[in-house]
């Protein structure tokens, strides 16, 4: 197994472009989650989905979008960069059944300019 | 979810046990005391979680107190490779799953 994939791994936007971060999972875990980080800080949720057709706001949703069509894949899409959104993106996931807590993926350094 | 609290940081000596503090005063009945660590750059790993018996796996052992108001994270034998950042999380088992990080303990280890 793969695990939780991301790409790309670096970007750099500029202010008002957009971009979609793609998240794929191969272990058929029906949860699936994006968080952001910045400097120094703890992770916050963006946006989270229990199943395919469902998604959900979490705690930072704003300027972002999701969509969640198949189990395995959960992007995140950008649609008017800005500074505030440089950041780590990381996706994970997970299912209720598992006792092995969230599998996160390696993250993507988002820089906007 | 109830909040936790735990030390910036701490520092460990290799080979020694290293054992991580976390309050959780407010916890309910249903909570789950989760920890998660967070080496350099990398995504998250989970690393144990319990209700209120200890719990032990292959990476560390979790001791709840009785009263569940505080938990310790014990690496055994700590390695240079356990420097990181380290999570507690308090949450309800079920639903969606969600996690609240703050901002953890850094851990490091000298050797």
């Amino acid at each position: 197994n793969a695990g939780v994939t991301q790409t790309p791994k670096f970007r750099i936007l500029k202010i008002g472009q957009s971009m979609t971060l793609q998240c794929t999972q191969d272990m058929n875990h029906n949860y699936m989650y994006w968080y952001r980080q910045d400097p120094g800080m703890g992770l916050k949720l963006i946006y989270y989905s229990v199943g395919a057709g469902i998604t959900d706001k979490g705690e930072v949703p704003n300027g972002y979008n999701v969509s969640r069509s198949t189990t395995e894949d959960f992007p995140l899409r950008l649609e008017l960069a800005a500074p505030s959104q440089t950041s780590v993106y990381f996706c994970a996931s997970t299912t209720a059944s598992t006792r092995s807590g969230q599998y996160f993926g390696p993250g993507t350094r988002l820089t906007v300019l | 979810d109830a909040k936790t609290t735990q030390p910036t940081s701490m520092d460990c000596a290799e080979g020694r046990a290293a054992n991580l503090p976390c309050n959780h005063s407010t916890i309910s009945g249903n909570e789950y005391v989760y920890w998660y660590r967070q080496i350099h750059s990398q995504g998250p790993q989970y690393i144990i979680h319990g209700l209120k018996n200890n719990e032990t796996n292959e990476m560390a052992s979790l001791i709840i107190t009785e009263d569940r108001k505080s938990s310790t994270l014990i690496l055994p034998h700590a390695t240079l490779r356990d420097t990181a950042v380290y999570y507690c999380i308090v949450r309800v088992e079920g639903g969606s799953e969600k996690l609240v990080f703050g901002k953890g303990m850094k851990l490091t280890v000298n050797p």
